[in-house]
């Protein structure tokens, strides 16, 4: 299954409204999760099974989706949110990554 | 609370082989799966492969097939990924995760703190 994430880059401000969209190739149910990465840091869960907010995330971040269409949304950007988002979907094996999204400051 | 820490990084030169270690701690891991993801400099996350700790069985993304072995130690709470055949593009990141759930294969919520892997002849 190819996970299409897009965009792959943004600029934005603190307080602005993001949102990442991710497309796959065949329909997976809910079956996709959200991660953030900082730089030289591991991957962190935000989200699972589509719109499942992971416990101690902040409640800003939401998902959405089903079937072949997924957004993360970001209500109100934060200074510590700027950062590397990737979908991943977990419907079959093999998984697969999107391609990312940077999100950086405008 | 689910601990793995990874073992050290490596340089290797193309041909060889690598075989990078995820220790677990804080549960009882022989419930659970383990994913390992790798990521080359600047570039995204990528798939390799995931272990049933209780019974050995892996599934592995096609790339790494034949040149992955993931395996475990259930002695040591220890599972291991060793890649052969190196190849220059293979430097990255290696990380193990795992869902931290019994019986669970997803999420992936807690992770190793990755281990670098430099191909350089």
């Amino acid at each position: 299954i190819q996970m299409t994430q897009s965009p792959s880059s943004l600029s934005a401000s603190v307080g602005d409204r993001v949102t990442i969209t991710c497309r796959a190739s065949q329909g997976i149910r809910i079956d996709l999760g959200w991660y953030q990465q900082k730089p030289g840091k591991a991957p962190k869960l935000l989200i699972h099974a589509a719109s499942s907010l992971q416990s101690g995330v902040p409640s800003r971040f939401s998902g959405s989706g089903s079937g072949t269409d997924f957004t993360l949304t970001i209500s109100s950007l934060q200074p510590e949110d700027f950062a590397t988002y990737y979908c991943l979907q977990d419907f079959s094996y093999p998984r697969t990554f999107g391609g990312g999204t940077k999100v950086e400051i405008k | 609370q689910v601990q793995l820490v990874q073992s050290g990084a490596e340089v290797k030169k193309p041909g060889a082989s690598v075989k990078v270690s995820c220790k677990a701690s804080g549960y009882a891991y022989i419930n659970y799966f383990m994913h390992w993801v790798r990521q080359a400099p600047g570039q995204g996350l990528e798939w390799m492969g995931i272990i049933n700790p209780s019974g050995g069985t892996t599934s592995y993304a096609q790339k790494f097939q034949g040149r992955a072995t993931m395996t475990r130690d259930t002695s040591t709470n220890t599972v291991y990924m060793e890649l052969r055949s190196l190849r220059f593009e293979d430097t990255a990141v290696y990380y193990c995760a795992t869902p931290g759930k019994a019986a669970a294969d997803t999420p992936l919520d807690y992770w190793g703190q990755g281990t670098l892997v430099t191909v350089s002849s």
